[in-house]
Order: structure tokens, then sequence, then C-alpha cells
């Protein structure tokens, strides 16, 4: 079973400021298949980062996806008023064939 | 544009049953294979099921094996999620999802809310 462990489990910082999130697997996974997604109270998760790396449509440069094996992040280079939110990575592959971490809440100090 | 709107959810007594649907407009249906994911009220995410476009791969959480059906009509761009023997663990917000080309999920449903409880 692949476990995805997220850190920290919340993060404080002020607008501006630059976010990095972990991901880490319980053992090597596929980077094709590691995605991010960012959820704001009381909306559907969204997806931010597919293939490890990629951008999905409309998601602004200033969030950016890298890593490999079994260590990824998430980095948000200046933080904006609206990406205050929470943000969980997903693995596909193995068992379950699905995973989630527990997620990171970044709130604003 | 991408839509998906779930719809079924409620509250239910454990043992007893419930059926979502999920209906899909905005895009090619029978291209995408399709999800459930849900989410207990103030947790994270826990994936449930999935079907690919033919119907002809089903896969299920373990949690749930032997007691939820996926389905899906293509003509009527809908997904269904038969759910058996619920339990109160089952309460969560269940969502909708289109799977992407890289086994990311691209766009979501806003949730449709099951409660198990006597």
């Amino acid at each position: 079973e692949i476990v995805l462990t997220q850190s920290p489990g919340t993060l404080s910082l002020s607008p501006g400021e630059r976010a990095t999130l972990s991901c880490r697997a319980s053992q090597s996974v596929t980077n094709s298949y590691l995605a991010w997604y960012q959820q704001k109270p009381g909306q559907a998760p969204r997806l931010l980062i597919y293939g490890a790396s990629s951008r999905a449509s409309g998601i602004p440069d200033r969030f950016s996806g890298s890593g490999s094996g079994t260590d990824f992040a998430l980095t948000i280079s200046r933080l904006e008023p609206e990406d205050f939110a929470v943000y969980f990575c997903q693995h596909y592959g193995g068992s379950p064939k699905y995973s989630f971490g527990q997620g990171t809440k970044v709130e604003i100090k | 544009e991408v839509q998906l709107v779930e719809s079924g959810g409620g509250l239910v007594q454990p043992g007893r049953s419930l059926r979502l649907s999920c209906g899909a407009s905005g895009f090619t249906f029978d291209d995408y294979a399709m999800h459930w994911v849900r989410q207990p009220p103030g947790r994270g995410l826990e994936w449930v099921s999935g079907i690919s476009w033919s119907s002809g791969d089903i896969i299920y959480a373990d949690s749930v094996k032997g007691r939820f059906t996926t389905s899906r009509e293509n003509a009527k761009n809908s997904l269904y999620l038969q759910m058996n023997s619920l339990r109160p663990e089952d309460t969560a917000l269940y969502y909708c999802v289109r799977r992407g080309g890289t086994y990311s999920f691209d766009y979501w449903g806003q949730g449709t809310l099951v409660t198990v409880s006597s």
C-alpha cells in the first residue's frame, strides 16, 4: 500500500511570502501520476498540478510542482489572498489504485 | 463548460441503501473514465471507485468493495453509485469526478452529502 504523507499539517504565512508544501510517498512512485489539488472552504477540490510538474489549465504560474521518487513538493512563489486554502497531493498506482495525502492547510499568519 | 452535477444524497439508516447519480455535460462523456471520491465532514479525500469509458473496467477501494456498485449510461451522460449495507463511516460528501489523461482528476462536481445515522 502506498501512503502519501503531507507536511506540514498547517503552514502559517503572510501574503507575498513563498510557500513550500511537501508530499512524501512510502515507496517510490511514478512521477507521471502525481497530482496536486487546492480546496477552499465549501468548494470542491481543483486540479493544480499533474504529472508532478505540469500546471493544469488556467492555473497561475506562481504555482509549481517538483520532485521524483518519494519526495514531491508544491511551491507557491508569492502567496495571493486567494491561495489560502487546503492542498492535497494524489497518486495513481499500487494499492489502493488512487490515494490522497491528508492535506496541508495554508493559513494567513 | 464542463459540468458535473451529483444528486441522490440524504439521511439513511445503517444497513440501508442509497443510489447516487451524476449528470455530465460540456464534454464527450464516453471519452472519459469517471470516478467517485468522498470526503467525510472536516476531513480529507478518499477515492471510492472508478469506471472506464466502456464500463469494461470497474475498480473499488477496499473499504467499499462488495457493498458499492458503480455504473454508467453513456447515452444519458450519467454516472451512478449504488451503495448498499451503508455504515456510519460512509458518511461523507460524495464527489463525481472526471479522470484526466494522467490519472489525475481534472473536473469535480459540487458533491452530494450522504449521512448514515440511526
